[in-house]
């Protein structure tokens, strides 16, 4: 069974700081691994998807990477502004996402 | 090209009443899913449709709940003799294939 693990659960960081999410899976079997985004309240916002043939992928100010091998996703944000306050939820498979349980991130003006 | 959309956003029920919640994929789009994010949890997969077809159901409770995506129309889930522990985010998602998907803004469901 398929399980997501996102540590911490919550990171305050100031603004303009590069800083890295983590996220790691136990079936290193996994055919694709998106990214998202979720603002209070809000639906989720797709922000990149690896798929199993893929080491990264890069969309503005964000990086994700992924290493199958380990188990292990990390998604970059560089430069990082309040406007990036949100949940960050990593998710694996294919048909069927399995989601971690997010890491919620506080950007301080 | 509009995103996924749901309704309604917000819906309310007593207990014992019926909840059906719609979802219109993206443009395109033949792959419907639909997710649960219960209050303090994570979001969990509940099924996976294709036009006509119920492809996995596994996450499925397999009493009340059902779900359906008729050659016409919106998906429907359909959750029959609310209880109050069925308050949740609903969220569906569609994809052209098994690709990346792409949520709606959810249904927040309250049970009275």
């Amino acid at each position: 069974k398929q399980e997501v693990t996102q540590i911490p659960a919550a990171l305050s960081v100031p603004e303009g700081e590069n800083l890295v999410l983590n996220c790691s899976f136990t079936d290193s079997a996994i055919y694709n691994l998106q990214w998202f985004r979720q603002d209070p309240g809000k639906g989720l916002t797709s922000l990149l998807l690896i798929q199993s043939s893929q080491r990264e992928q890069t969309s503005g100010r964000l990086n994700a990477s992924l290493d199958k091998s380990s188990g292990r996703s990390t998604l970059y944000i560089a430069a990082s502004q309040p406007g990036d306050s949100a949940t960050y939820l990593c998710a694996v498979g294919n048909s069927k996402l399995t989601f971690g349980k997010g890491i919620t991130l506080s950007v301080r003006p | 090209n509009a995103g996924v959309m749901q309704n309604p956003r917000h819906l309310v029920r007593r207990r014992g009443q019926e909840a059906r919640l719609r979802c219109s994929p993206m443009k395109g789009h033949s792959h419907v899913y639909w997710y649960r994010q219960l209050p303090e949890e994570g979001l969990k997969f509940m099924v996976y449709l294709q036009k006509e077809n119920i492809i996995d159901e596994s996450g499925m409770p397999k009493e009340r709940f059902s779900a359906e995506f008729p050659k016409e129309g919106p998906s429907i889930l359909r959750i029959q003799q609310v209880v109050r522990g069925d308050s949740a985010a609903y969220f569906c998602a569609s994809s052209p294939f098994e690709q990346a998907q792409y949520f709606g803004p959810g249904t927040r469901l309250l049970v009275l």
